[in-house]
């Protein structure tokens, strides 16, 4: 148990449709990130929040968008879906912003598009 | 910039035998480097990592890795396979000093483990 929780686990919805995924990251973490992975194309950074900032943004749509709350939990939200977002969606966490430690992972979050 | 590649998408051993994975990066300075599984169903775990200390590095599970420079490689090896280490293995590096948003992830390596 790496001590990152994210709900939902497993979420199926439609075109169009907006989800919201839900991270709780480790006690004492400050940072979050998110992370899509699927089959072709492998594991892609998203975007990163440390205490409540947006630190750093990767290859995230402008459908999709992400906050951090005071409580240090995160939320990714993604709007007028389309099959292609279809994935496995990872939270992580760590204490600091920036490396070479270790980056805690969540279970994940599998959404599937129909 | 940098990148990571991972030769064999899919590795086949038997149990027992030597595991070897294979990671080569391209980084125009220092990098650390890591690797991680992920089991079915699970998160990515971290299995070791190098921070420009020792360039062999062993890691949970039995297995360790080697950085070598001159061949841009950081592989990762196990002795003797068992069943449990059945999952897909990545390789990630980033730029010593820099924040995890440049974590760049390779494109994973399944390993399966015959009995």
């Amino acid at each position: 148990d790496s001590g990152v929780t994210q709900t939902p686990k497993h979420l199926i919805t439609a075109t169009g449709q907006r989800v919201t995924l839900r991270c709780s990251p480790r006690s004492g973490d400050l940072s979050v990130y998110w992370y899509q992975q699927s089959l072709d194309q492998g594991l892609q950074f998203l975007i990163q929040y440390y205490n409540g900032e947006e630190r750093a943004k990767g290859n995230i749509l402008e459908r999709f968008s992400a906050q951090q709350f005071p409580d240090l939990h995160s939320e990714l939200n993604l709007s007028s879906l389309e099959l292609g977002d279809s994935a496995l969606y990872f939270c992580a966490s760590s204490v600091l912003s920036g490396g070479p430690g270790e980056l805690f992972f969540g279970e994940g979050s599998r959404l599937t598009v129909l | 910039a940098q990148s990571v590649t991972q030769l064999g998408s899919h590795v086949s051993v038997s149990e027992g035998a030597l595991v070897l994975l294979r990671c080569n990066y391209s980084s125009s300075v220092p990098p650390y480097l890591f690797w991680y599984v992920q089991y079915p169903n699970q998160g990515l775990q971290l299995l070791l990592k190098y921070t420009s200390a020792a360039t062999l590095v062993k890691g949970i599970n039995g297995f360790e890795a080697e950085f070598k420079k001159s061949e841009t490689s950081f592989h990762l090896t196990k002795p003797s396979a068992h069943m449990s280490d059945a999952a897909e293995y990545f390789c990630a590096v980033s730029l010593e000093g820099t924040s995890y948003d440049k974590v760049i992830f390779g494109p994973g390596t399944s390993l399966s483990v015959i009995p």
